[in-house]
């Protein structure tokens, strides 16, 4: 089975701190894919990659950066974070082509205070 | 991107089989039909896809209508871990994201 982990269930973070999010795949997948899921709002993409060190911005990327130096890990920076960034933060990651189904991590569920 | 459509909410009892539909009459030709269910807490979880042929996993079954602007994911015996909300969702945005909506919410009674 497909598996892909977050580094955290939890995280607590201020105002300004700049935090990364970690994420691991097993399966030698081509691409990854970081969403926030928000009450009401659904799943939102923020980034995407498609290769290593290969990127493209999603639907929401502002206030966000992200690092593919390996093709397992996938990892998303939060450059200041802001209170509106408080979310669910969930990884995916799938074969090429886009009609692949994507596997998806637990989430973590960041709080900025 | 083409949207879908679905209930609110259903109801099951156990063991029973359930059938949640799906409308998508804005379908291109090249999309694909995913289904996926998510429980409280935890990521989405990968069901079921297909193109225009009906298909069959150990988790599911997905019935695709002919003009394909429409889709039923069957679940054959309903137990309690399957309660929760089932995203059908089609093949994706121009990067290859999926595009949730809101969703089923599945709740099966013992």
């Amino acid at each position: 089975d497909v598996k892909v982990t977050q580094s955290s269930r939890y995280l607590v973070k201020r105002t300004g701190e700049k935090v990364f999010l970690e994420c691991v795949q097993d399966m030698d997948h081509e691409n990854m894919f970081w969403y926030r899921q928000d009450p009401g709002l659904g799943l939102r993409l923020i980034y995407f990659s498609y290769d290593v060190k290969m990127k493209e911005k999603g639907d929401i990327p502002e206030g966000y950066s992200v690092s593919r130096e390996k093709k397992e890990r996938f990892s998303l920076i939060l450059e200041s974070a802001s209170t509106n960034q408080t979310s669910m933060y969930l990884c995916a990651s799938s074969r090429r082509p886009r009609s692949q189904p994507q596997h998806f991590g637990d989430g973590t569920r960041l709080s900025i205070l | 991107d083409a949207k879908t459509t679905q209930p609110n909410s259903m109801e099951s009892n156990e063991e029973e089989p359930v059938h949640l539909p799906c409308n998508h009459s804005t379908i291109s030709g090249t999309d694909y039909i995913h289904w996926y269910r998510q429980l409280p807490s935890q990521g989405p979880e990968y069901v079921i896809h297909g193109l225009t042929s009906n298909v069959n996993n150990r988790m599911a079954s997905l019935a695709i209508a002919e003009d394909r602007k429409s889709s039923t994911l069957i679940l054959h015996r309903a137990t309690l871990r399957d309660a929760a909300v089932y995203y059908c969702i089609l093949s994706g945005g121009s990067q290859g994201n999926l595009i949730f909506g809101k969703g089923t919410k599945l709740s099966v009674k013992p």
